[in-house]
């Protein structure tokens, strides 16, 4: 059981170039959620999933959009990569779809794009 | 709008010293409230939870946390510190703007001295 991987860990981007970051749960979580972590900021919902097939915005989504391929996989894509988009992104998933449960975080992905 | 507010952006405190470490939170329902805490290069871990009953709750390293609706707190304490517990610590209310979401805080990093 190996919970919320992510891939990859590490990436240096050049600004304009595109990527997805992959996240899969192996709990059997209905909802999904992507944050980015900022010094002195916290988290910051970028992207949610509710459930499979439904995906919604947060609180910082521009720049980003994001794929629920099946229950288990939540990717999120930058399109054009911007220097204001170097942070570490967090994967989480949570059992419950229509109320609040405990989230379930992955180890992160450390992005830089200069 | 709803949040949460963590006033302690760095505490110092001495190994086998007692902690406290401060969460206030604005939101105008009975919210779900949570500590995680992460170490260096990792990701978020829960280490207890609130939702509803005795509003002292225990959690795992042995850390409690008391939920206080008139003061708008959840704060975070742990009797005697170990030089492991040195990490960040960011508390989050859900039950806001959507069933799922989870606000955080801006976290509070804890060292410990020897």
């Amino acid at each position: 059981n190996a919970g919320v991987t992510q891939t990859p860990k590490f990436q240096v981007l050049k600004t304009g170039q595109s990527m997805t970051l992959q996240c899969a749960q192996d709990m059997n979580h209905n909802s999904m959620y992507w944050y980015r972590q900022d010094p002195g900021m916290g988290l910051r919902l970028i992207y949610y999933s509710a459930s499979e097939g439904t995906t919604d915005k947060g609180e910082v989504p521009n720049g980003y959009n994001v794929s629920r391929l099946n229950k288990r996989e939540f990717s999120l894509r930058l399109e054009s990569a911007a220097p204001s988009q170097t942070s570490v992104y967090f994967c989480a998933s949570s059992s419950r779809r229509d109320r609040v449960s405990e989230q379930y975080f992955g180890p992160g992905t450390r992005l830089t794009v200069t | 709008a709803q949040s949460v507010t963590q006033p302690d952006i760095h505490i110092t405190v001495s190994e086998g010293a007692s902690l406290e470490l401060r969460c206030n939170y604005s939101y105008g329902a009975t919210p779900y409230l949570f500590w995680y805490v992460q170490s260096p290069g990792q990701g978020l871990q829960l280490l207890l939870k609130y939702f509803s009953g005795d509003t002292l709750v225990q959690g795992i390293k042995g850390f409690e946390a008391e939920f206080k609706r008139s003061q708008s707190s959840f704060n975070l304490r742990k009797p005697s510190v170990h030089w492991s517990d040195a990490a960040e610590y960011f508390c989050a209310v859900g039950g806001v703007q959507g069933a799922q979401k989870l606000v955080f805080g801006q976290g509070t990093r804890l060292t410990i001295n020897p």
